[in-house]
């Protein structure tokens, strides 16, 4: 159980489109899914929490026009990566927590973005 | 702002040694969690262990085990009997309530030899 899932798992992309990237949560229902960036050989940062059902909250000095949150049910929420650049390819990952067991959070296997 | 240290950036252990891996944090809540995951060359994040503040017992889960110490805010992850398949980036990780955000360290890469 508990199982998160992205989509795609990988993308390349042309500079100055827009890319999608899908988050579901297959066997639970997400109230919360969070957004993070993982830049080679580093820690994740969180982007963004995203609550079903309401405007997403981004964290300081994350771009919230560039990169948009949509969380319109319990189990998907979408990360669109608006106008690409090459600055933006990096591995994206979210994760969700189950309603019924708030106190851990369940990862998606991530997304590696290049823009070219 | 909670902040959570792992001054250890590479560790290495033979086969079926012991290593233990460091983590400090700073906060000024009472109540809180602490993770260990592993990320391992498919980056998918796998939790090893968590440990709630409340709790004075140190966790356990089969080969790892964790030292918390809440004075000292000291949360080190303990592999006992390693395996080839314990290679991995290691993060720990602070939460300090029901569904809030993780606060995640710079992480250890873990090198089991032979």
């Amino acid at each position: 159980g508990a199982v998160v899932s992205q989509h795609p798992s990988r993308v390349i992309c042309k500079s100055g489109t827009s890319v999608k990237i899908e988050c579901r949560s297959l066997d639970f229902q997400a109230t919360t899914m969070f957004w993070y960036r993982q830049f080679p050989k580093k820690s994740l940062m969180l982007m963004a929490t995203s609550n079903e059902g309401s405007k997403a909250t981004y964290e300081q000095g994350v771009e919230k026009d560039k990169f948009l949150i949509n969380h319109a049910s319990l189990t998907l929420s979408t990360l669109t990566v608006t106008s690409a650049h090459p600055e933006d390819s990096s591995f994206y990952i979210c994760s969700a927590i189950d309603r019924g067991w708030v106190n851990e959070q369940f990862f998606g296997p991530g997304t590696r973005l290049t823009v070219l | 702002a909670q902040t959570v240290t792992q001054s250890q950036p590479e560790m290495s252990v033979q086969e079926a040694e012991t290593v233990t891996l460091s983590c400090t944090y700073d906060t000024s809540e009472s109540d809180y969690y602490l993770f260990w995951y592993k990320q391992p060359p498919s980056r998918q994040m796998i939790l090893v262990i968590r440990q709630e503040a409340y709790k004075q017992q140190n966790a356990t889960e089969n080969r790892f085990s964790v030292n918390f110490q809440k004075a000292a805010k000291s949360f080190s992850l303990k592999i006992s009997d390693s395996q080839l398949g314990d290679a991995a980036m290691y993060f720990c990780a602070y939460d300090f309530g029901t569904a809030s955000k993780l606060t995640f360290g710079t992480g250890t890469r873990l090198q089991v030899t032979l």
